[in-house]
């Protein structure tokens, strides 16, 4: 079945530790993206990449990173400069710049700190 | 950036009636979309209208979009237990760089009672 797999389902981090959220595309989308979500809010917009090797920055980038050396991957660096790092992470893929299509997402990274 | 407001942020309802949500935004728009989210889970397309429909249906949903108002409604006819929910509205923006980026509402809270 095509979908987004994201892993891990929960991510514990340590002070000072980055550490990387896991996002694959079997739908051939050329399109991802990565949504922070806290507590009864609705989501923002992090990184988003159109192509491979290329990736903007979205809304509240800071304290991340991304790479994209893959169509299907694209996975996310919390690191130690984003103080306040506990959310629900989303990743969801797309067709970019067709742009009356729908995202499709995963089921999310829910991460916090120890 | 939060693209504007839904309304209301909570609405329980019993089973069989009819459930209204509410999304405003702020710029001129491609199309708007909403999406439902299980707790604890990834979010789901519902349905998408572009910015020169007034009004779509599908299954036992009806999206209508006022653009001269900047805003959209979301009708849930004959509610089901299943249909608890959170909705979002989410928006793409007009013009050729908007590269189908979403911008969230914050989302309405969807309690059925059996």
């Amino acid at each position: 079945d095509g979908g987004i797999t994201q892993s891990p389902k929960y991510l514990f981090r340590k002070e000072g530790q980055n550490v990387t959220l896991s996002c694959e595309q079997n739908l051939n989308h050329d399109a991802m993206y990565w949504y922070r979500q806290d507590p009864g809010q609705g989501l923002r917009l992090i990184y988003y990449s159109q192509i491979v090797n290329d990736f903007q920055k979205g809304d509240i980038a800071e304290g991340y990173s991304v790479s994209r050396e893959k169509k299907e991957s694209f996975p996310l660096t919390v690191t130690s400069a984003q103080k306040n790092p506990t959310a629900f992470y989303l990743c969801a893929s797309g067709t970019g710049g067709f742009v009356n299509q729908p995202q499709h997402f995963g089921d999310g990274t829910r991460l916090s700190i120890l | 950036s939060q693209q504007g407001e839904e309304d209301p942020q909570a609405l329980s309802i019993q089973e069989g009636e009819n459930a209204t949500m509410n999304c405003s935004y702020k710029t001129s728009i491609n199309n708007l979309q909403w999406y439902r989210q299980n707790s604890g889970r990834g979010l789901v397309h519902l349905i998408l209208i572009r910015s020169n429909e007034r009004e779509k249906h599908s299954g036992r949903l009806r999206v209508t979009l006022d653009t001269s108002k900047k805003s959209s409604s979301l009708l849930i006819t004959a509610s089901r237990a299943a249909d608890t929910a959170s909705y979002f509205c989410a928006t793409v923006a007009a013009g050729g760089t908007s590269y189908g980026k979403l911008t969230f509402g914050q989302g309405t809270i969807l309690t059925v009672h059996p």
